[in-house]
């Protein structure tokens, strides 16, 4: 059964750093990994996804890689601002439908102005 | 265009009573799903659909039933509800996007079963 581990559960950083977000998945036959996004109260917003045969995806001040034969993908965050604080949740498709999604269970990321 | 709808936003039961929670998407996706979210246990499954008259079980699926009336609306009801059910619950949908088949989540219904 795949388990997806997010490290760390928590991170406070002042404002303009680079950062790394870090998510690991114990089985690497994957389809694809993805990075949501989840304010306060608020549902998840896709950030990015990668397939898994891609190494890395950007989007703005984000990039998103994967490592399928370690396990592991890593979300960086250039320039972080106020406004990048939210919990940051990794998910991995394994295929098969139903049960294919496991999510991790988030990095919440406060930016300090 | 409002991707994915849930109601109610909040809920207050009393244990033993039923409710149903409602979500619609207007993206025409096949897929929808039903999560729940606890602190320490991040999100799981609750029950899916891969398409119009079709449902899974998922990780969690005892004390619920779901329907999937048409290809826009996929309900969520708890029977007889228990303090364990106390939660935030999602629902998503999923389609084709130029990275690969991405899930839209709605805002969620906090769930408090006392």
């Amino acid at each position: 059964k795949q388990e997806v581990t997010q490290i760390p559960a928590a991170l406070s950083v002042p404002e303009g750093e680079n950062l790394v977000l870090n998510c690991s998945f114990t089985d690497s036959a994957i389809y694809n990994l993805q990075w949501f996004r989840q304010d306060p109260g608020k549902g998840l917003t896709s950030l990015l996804l990668i397939q898994s045969s891609q190494r890395e995806q950007t989007s703005g001040r984000l990039n998103a890689s994967l490592d399928k034969s370690s396990g592991r993908s890593t979300l960086y965050i250039a320039a972080s601002q106020p406004g990048d604080s939210a919990t940051y949740l990794c998910a991995a498709y394994s295929g098969g439908g139903a049960d294919g999604l496991t999510f991790g269970k988030g990095t919440h990321l406060i930016i300090q102005p | 265009n409002a991707g994915v709808t849930q109601t109610p936003k909040f809920q207050v039961l009393k244990t033993g009573q039923s409710m149903t929670l409602q979500c619609a998407q207007d993206m025409n996706h096949n897929s929808m799903y039903w999560y729940r979210q606890d602190p320490g246990m991040g999100l799981r499954l609750i029950y899916y659909s891969a398409s119009e008259g079709t449902t899974d079980k998922g990780e969690v699926p005892n004390g619920y039933n779901v329907s999937r009336l048409n290809k826009r609306e996929f309900s969520l009801r708890l029977e007889s509800a228990a303090p364990s059910q106390t939660s935030v619950y999602f629902c998503a949908s999923s389609g084709v996007t130029s990275g690969g088949e991405t899930q839209y989540f709605g805002p969620g219904t906090r769930l408090l079963v006392l």
